[in-house]
């Protein structure tokens, strides 16, 4: 079964607009991850968010986690058409030694 | 350059056959995974090794064989391919279990 799940599963918004995803997990996490993976190619890492922060900031983007909620956030900002592509969730179960995967939100960022 | 690379990128072949995926990282990353990606069911584990010669299984390990006699290396073998198997495989590296994660760009495997 999943740990994580992204909503949407689909996102399609303008160019210069702010687009948001959620992630919900069901266990307790050391840390939660995002990645992008732009069509035909693999996975890239975008940023991590240890369990006892509630908010990071890596450029235009900012990702936030309320584990009472078991739930995080990625907010892309001022979006370009080169953030076109899918994004996932990752989630360490405490104790797993490997990351589960959401199903993933797919943005498409329209010029 | 470092990084991870997968090969071959494309492989069809028929079912009943025996095919080896490759997977190459330079940066003596100890873990290493391998997934399947397939629509509906996001990006799935099959295998992983924490060093060279420690492999455990994922979520869908069946059919599947994994081997680790190198740290660099993480081939995945289908013993006898089934249509079912038909995805694109994704091999990942990293250095502790629960960081982040480097991905090769996929072999896209078709089963006829």
């Amino acid at each position: 079964s999943q740990q994580g799940e992204e909503d949407p599963q689909a996102l399609s918004i303008q160019e210069g607009e702010n687009a948001t995803m959620n992630c919900s997990y069901k266990t307790s996490i050391n840390n939660l991850q995002w990645y992008r993976q732009n069509s035909g190619r693999g996975l890239v890492h975008l940023i991590l968010i240890r369990s006892n922060e509630r908010e990071k900031h890596s450029g235009r983007l900012r990702v936030t986690l309320d584990t009472s909620k078991k739930s995080s956030s990625l907010l892309i900002t001022a979006s370009r058409a080169a953030d076109t592509a899918s994004y996932f969730c990752a989630t360490d179960a405490q104790g797993a030694q490997k990351l589960v995967f959401g199903q993933g939100t797919r943005l498409t960022i329209n010029p | 350059d470092a990084g991870i690379t997968q090969s071959p990128r494309y492989k069809i072949t028929e079912t009943g056959r025996q095919v080896t995926l490759m997977c190459h990282q330079t940066w003596s990353h100890s873990y290493m995974f391998w997934y399947r990606q397939d629509l509906g069911h996001g990006l799935r584990l099959i295998y992983y090794s924490a060093a060279a010669d420690i492999t455990d299984k994922g979520e869908v390990p069946d059919g599947y064989v994994v081997s680790r006699s190198k740290t660099e290396n993480f081939p995945l073998t289908l013993e006898s391919a089934t249509r079912s198997q038909t995805s694109v495989y994704f091999c990942a590296s990293s250095v502790q279990a629960n960081q982040p994660q480097h991905f090769g760009d996929g072999t896209r495997l078709s089963i006829l």
